[in-house]
């Protein structure tokens, strides 16, 4: 069974570094999404992509976060300047559906648990 | 934004018996609504979803259940056993394109044997 696969697993920083977290999303979807999970809270929103752009983001997705899909396969948040707040489990997400009335399941990777000191 | 209202937080039941969870929303447009699954340290997992032409779905145990009129829509697991103790989210989408997932509180479960 395809799967979102997430690298790394975890990391750990130092505060003001960046970070580069990288996902692989199912072949034959076509939206993107970024997650955050503070431990212990609720799944919360980043970003979603499609048709290589950004196709909508949070708050929460300030200008020290970026996307980028470099190739056909990779997909990739960027954080330049890492916070103490920017601590959690990043999930990577990818679906088949969108358009309102035909959203479908968004599969999940396992996660890349950012730790920053 | 759209508001996604969970209840209960946290729920424990003995094992054998039946947990409901609930969901509100406000944004009539809403026709999507799936629930997800987060073991302990895993990712969420689609386990239910239904769509607003329908007003229960069920599949083995779990069920949910659609009130578009109330805007909530439930979670009901029976007979549960100690492997549903897990963190339950509901979501919904939450823009007009359809492709932001919006996902409630969480409620934790305790199934106790």
């Amino acid at each position: 069974e395809p799967e979102v696969t997430q690298t790394p697993s975890h990391q750990v920083t130092q505060m003001g570094q960046e970070v580069i977290l990288r996902c692989v999303p199912i072949s034959n979807h076509l939206y993107f999404y970024w997650y955050r999970q503070i431990l212990g809270q609720k799944v919360e929103f980043l970003v979603s992509f499609y048709n290589n752009e950004i196709s909508e983001k949070s708050e929460i997705f300030d200008d020290q976060f970026s996307v980028e899909r470099p190739d056909g396969s990779n997909f990739t948040l960027k954080i330049r300047s890492t916070k103490l707040e920017d601590s959690a489990m990043y999930f990577c997400a990818s679906g088949s559906g969108g358009a309102r009335g035909k959203t479908g399941e968004l599969f999940f990777g396992e996660g890349s648990r950012l730790t920053v000191l | 934004g759209e508001n996604v209202e969970q209840h209960p937080s946290t729920l424990s039941v003995q094992e054998g018996d039946s947990a409901v969870i609930k969901c509100t929303y406000s944004d009539s447009a809403s026709n999507y609504f799936p629930w997800y699954k987060q073991e302990l340290g895993k990712r969420p997992q689609l386990i239910i979803d239904i769509r607003s032409n329908v007003g229960e779905k069920k599949d083995q145990r779990i069920a949910v259940t659609l009130n578009k009129t109330a805007k909530h829509f439930s979670l009901h697991i029976t007979e549960t056993q100690p492997e549903d103790s897990a963190v339950y989210f509901c979501a919904l989408p939450t823009n007009t394109a359809g492709n932001k997932l919006t996902f409630g509180g969480g409620t934790r479960v305790l199934v106790k044997p």
